[in-house]
Order: C-alpha cells, then structure tokens, then sequence
C-alpha cells in the first residue's frame, strides 16, 4: 500500500523557514520515472506546485518561488523534505506531497496534507 | 506557462442526472490532461489521467475525453458523494504541472 505523510510545524511566524518532510512508504524514489512533488493550497483557493523531487534527483521549482524553495530527498529514510524561506502570512497553506509514478505521469498517490499558518 | 481554464466555475446538477465539465489549456496538451477530485478537508483523489483512463478503483460512471487544448469531465449518473470540487492538471513537459481553478458541483 502507497501512502504518504507530511509533517512539520502548523505554525511559523512572519520571515522564519519553515521545513517540510514528506514520509512515504510503499514504494521507492529510487524507481525510474518516479518523482515526489510538493503542492499547496490557500484556503478556499486553488492547487498550486511548489518543487519535485524525480528519481535521477533531478529537483525542479515553481518559477515564480525559486528563490525560495529547496528540496531534498533520503531514499534511505524513504523522505522527501521541502524548505521554504522568508514565510509570509500569503504562504498560509495546506501543504501536500503526493507521488508521480511513470506509469500515470499524474499526481496518484497524496498524502492527508498539512495547514500551516504563518502569522506573528 | 500553460494556463488551463476551467467552466463553469459552480455547477449544479440533480442526483442522477449527468454532469459534464470543461477544461481548456491555452496551449496544447496532447492528452497530458488528468482529472482530481476534492472534498472538503481532503485531499484531491486521482480519478483521470491521459485524458481519458481511469485511475484505480475510480467508478464507471467517471469518464474523460479530449486532446489537444479542450478537455471534458463527464459524470454519467451523479451520486450524492460526487458532489465535490474538480480541477483538471496538465503535464505536458512538465515541471512546471498546472491545475486549473477548479468546478464546483453542486447539488440543485
């Protein structure tokens, strides 16, 4: 069974980074053409990307956030970890992980999501 | 980027009856094109990629079609528990994957 599970703080204040792991079980980052992505969602708002994770550890960011956003992964820890700087209360979020397998391409497996609040 | 532009925004429909919702892609997709649902406090499900093929365990009544920049989302019979909130995604050359806004069903 494929699950995945975010963690982290439901709160950070205003310039603070705020750190992000991704546990997943099920399946390996190893395999080719599987990746782990990063996705949010604002309250009431739509989904938007944030970084991915593939299996070469190839990363890639949503442009408009680079600056701020690093992932990494621990194939050994079966973890995809997620930082992004300089918080904002604009950053307040539910935080997703969700795998990308090359048999779909598309975003199959999530994980329940984490709210995190960025206020002071 | 590739925007992708869903319609109606709200749709309300009966229970039983069919529900059909539009995705556009500013540029083409192919039939990299899938489909989530979401409910409230969950997270989106999978229930369409390429298109047009159901993913695990999704029910019949789910279909896809389309290519290129139009898509559809048909639901041939609603059931009380699809009325929910659906964004279509493409990842076509992906990164960067984009969601469109979201429909809302809803029932009338």
């Amino acid at each position: 069974q494929v699950t995945l599970k975010e963690s982290g703080p439901a709160m950070v204040k205003p310039t603070q980074t705020l750190t992000l792991t991704c546990t997943f079980s099920g399946f390996s980052l190893s395999t080719s053409g599987m990746s782990v992505i990063w996705i949010r969602q604002p309250p009431g708002k739509a989904l938007e990307w944030l970084a991915l994770l593939d299996w070469r550890n190839d990363k890639y960011y949503n442009k408009s956030l680079k600056t701020r956003l690093t992932i990494s992964g621990d194939t050994s820890e079966s973890q995809v970890v997620l930082t992004m700087t300089n918080m904002d209360p604009v950053d307040t979020a539910t935080y997703y992980c969700a795998r990308i397998p090359l048999e779909s391409d598309a975003l199959d497996v999530w994980g329940r999501g984490i709210m995190v609040t960025v206020s002071s | 980027e590739i925007v992708m532009t869903q319609s109606p925004a709200t749709l309300s429909v009966s229970p039983g009856e069919r529900a059909t919702l539009s995705c556009r892609a500013s540029q083409s997709v192919g039939t990299n094109l899938a489909w989530y649902q979401q409910k409230p406090g969950q997270a989106p499900r999978l229930l369409i990629y390429g298109a047009s093929t159901r993913a695990t365990d999704i029910p019949a009544r789910f279909s896809g079609s389309g290519s290129g920049a139009d898509f559809t989302l048909t639901i041939s019979s609603l059931q009380s528990e699809d009325f929910a909130l659906y964004y279509c995604q493409q990842y076509n050359n992906w990164p960067p994957v984009t969601f469109g806004q979201g429909t809302r069903l809803e029932i009338q």
